[in-house]
């Protein structure tokens, strides 16, 4: 069963910022945290990661609680072309590797 | 950045007849690919994981003699889906490890292949 649980889906209004939150409540200590997002019958596409510390970079930022039971993804000025289904993964990097995908948020950008 | 190719990334044939889908890395190494399932309005299930050199590991309820694996090169995994039937239709993806990279790294996806049975 997939660690993380979003909502099902989000509105954004195109030029606003969008925020998708993540709970990972269980999440172990050597777990990392990785966003992905799947536009319509296309895999899906890597946006960001991390362990603990806040992230940024050209597409998105990610914030994740001190407590890390929970994290947020940012995309700061959404444009149409971000309406996609947005998924959280939990992973430890050893082992198996394995992605347990969740159900996702579907994120629809609004003109 | 890091390139996972699909081939192909359509196909449609008769119930019976065996499929077979190629995932490439282009510009890293391999040693380990997933093998992924897509219905419609669902998310993404893992089937498998494709081992360079060694037996594809399957999860819980996926039929290893239905889906036959092999990954034969550090940069290519075939899934090939055995006698196929309308059920079998669905959104296939994979996903690639560079195994030069740190644990920590995200693996890179496909663009998938959508299988049609007839």
């Amino acid at each position: 069963d997939a660690k993380t649980t979003q909502p099902t889906s989000m509105d954004c209004a195109e030029g606003r910022a969008a925020n998708l939150p993540c709970n990972h409540s269980t999440i172990s200590g050597n777990e990392y945290v990785y966003w992905y997002r799947q536009i319509h019958s296309q895999g899906p596409q890597y946006i960001i990661h991390g362990l603990k510390n806040n992230e940024t970079n050209e597409m998105a930022s990610l914030i994740i609680t001190e407590d890390r039971k929970s994290s947020t993804l940012i995309l700061p000025h959404a444009t149409l072309r971000d309406t996609a289904v947005y998924y959280c993964i939990v992973m430890v990097p050893s082992g198996t590797y394995k992605y347990i995908f969740g159900t996702g948020t579907r994120l629809k950008v609004l003109a | 950045g890091a390139v996972v190719s699909q081939h192909p990334s359509r196909v449609i044939c008769k119930s019976g007849t065996s499929v077979k889908i190629e995932c490439r890395s282009l510009d890293f190494q391999a040693t380990t690919m997933f093998w992924y399932r897509q219905f419609p309005k669902q998310s993404l299930m893992l089937m498998a994981t494709s081992n360079e050199g060694s037996k594809a590991t399957y999860e819980q309820g996926v039929e290893k003699d239905k889906f036959l694996i092999n990954h034969a090169s550090l940069t290519l995994s075939t899934l090939t889906v055995t006698s196929a039937h309308p059920e079998d239709s669905s959104f296939y993806i994979c996903s690639a490890r560079d195994r030069g990279g740190a644990g920590n790294q995200p693996q890179h996806f496909g663009d998938g292949t959508r299988l049609s049975i007839l």
